[in-house]
């Protein structure tokens, strides 16, 4: 079972700031079937960008994902503020998925 | 709008059951495999259960695993989680999501939650 490690827990920053967001698994994966999901509280997880890098229709080009052998990561260029939200990595392999614990970003 | 809308959460006696339902509507439901998410109060999403569109394959989450079962009505746009021998730790808000095949089988659409409270 692979085990996806987001970090940081927690991310303080202030509008305008570049956010960078990890997801480490713990055994070599495929970027194929990694996704990344905003969430906010009492609203429905929003899908952002799957492929690891392919960003949803919808979803400003401020957000942008990549990887690196078992890394990934999620990076949100000038944060503004409906972007304040915890963020999640997913990853499929042989019809069971992973969710990493999340990193909220917050307001500094 | 593609939606799909949970219900059937509730407060339910340590050892009790429950069915949780999940409508899908303005796509076709029957082309899409389902998820079942959860999210106890504090903590992350914790993946649930997963079945493919004609409810030939279904798999779980060891926590899970022997006490729920996920089950479809693709005649009503739906999918179910048949829940027993619930236990504290699952008191949690759970989601249904659409699953994209196509898309590496990521969750595009998902569900506004249900809540289930597990306790005495």
């Amino acid at each position: 079972e692979i085990v996806l490690t987001q970090s940081p827990d927690t991310l303080s920053l202030s509008p305008g700031e570049r956010a960078t967001l990890s997801c480490r698994a713990d055994q070599r994966v495929s970027s194929r079937y990694l996704s990344w999901y905003q969430h906010k509280p009492g609203r429905a997880p929003r899908l952002l960008i799957y492929d690891a890098s392919i960003r949803v229709t919808g979803i400003p080009d401020r957000f942008s994902g990549s990887a690196t052998g078992t890394d990934f990561t999620l990076t949100i260029s000038r944060l503004e503020p409906e972007d304040f939200a915890v963020y999640y990595c997913q990853h499929y392999d042989s019809l069971r998925f992973a969710f990493g614990g999340g990193t909220k970003v917050e307001i500094k | 709008e593609v939606k799909l809308v949970e219900s059937g959460g509730g407060l339910v006696q340590p050892g009790g059951s429950l069915r949780l339902s999940c409508e899908g509507s303005d796509f076709k439901f029957s082309t899409y495999d389902m998820n079942w998410v959860r999210q106890a109060p504090g903590k992350g999403l914790e993946w649930v259960s997963y079945i493919t569109n004609s409810a030939g394959s279904t798999t779980y989450a060891e926590s899970v695993k022997g006490r729920f079962t996920v089950s479809r009505d693709n005649a009503k746009n739906s999918v179910y989680l048949h829940m027993n021998s619930l236990r504290a730790d699952d008191t949690a808000v759970y989601y249904c999501a659409r699953n994209v095949r196509a898309w590496n089988y990521c969750m595009d659409v998902w569900g506004q939650g249900s809540t289930v409270i597990v306790s005495s």
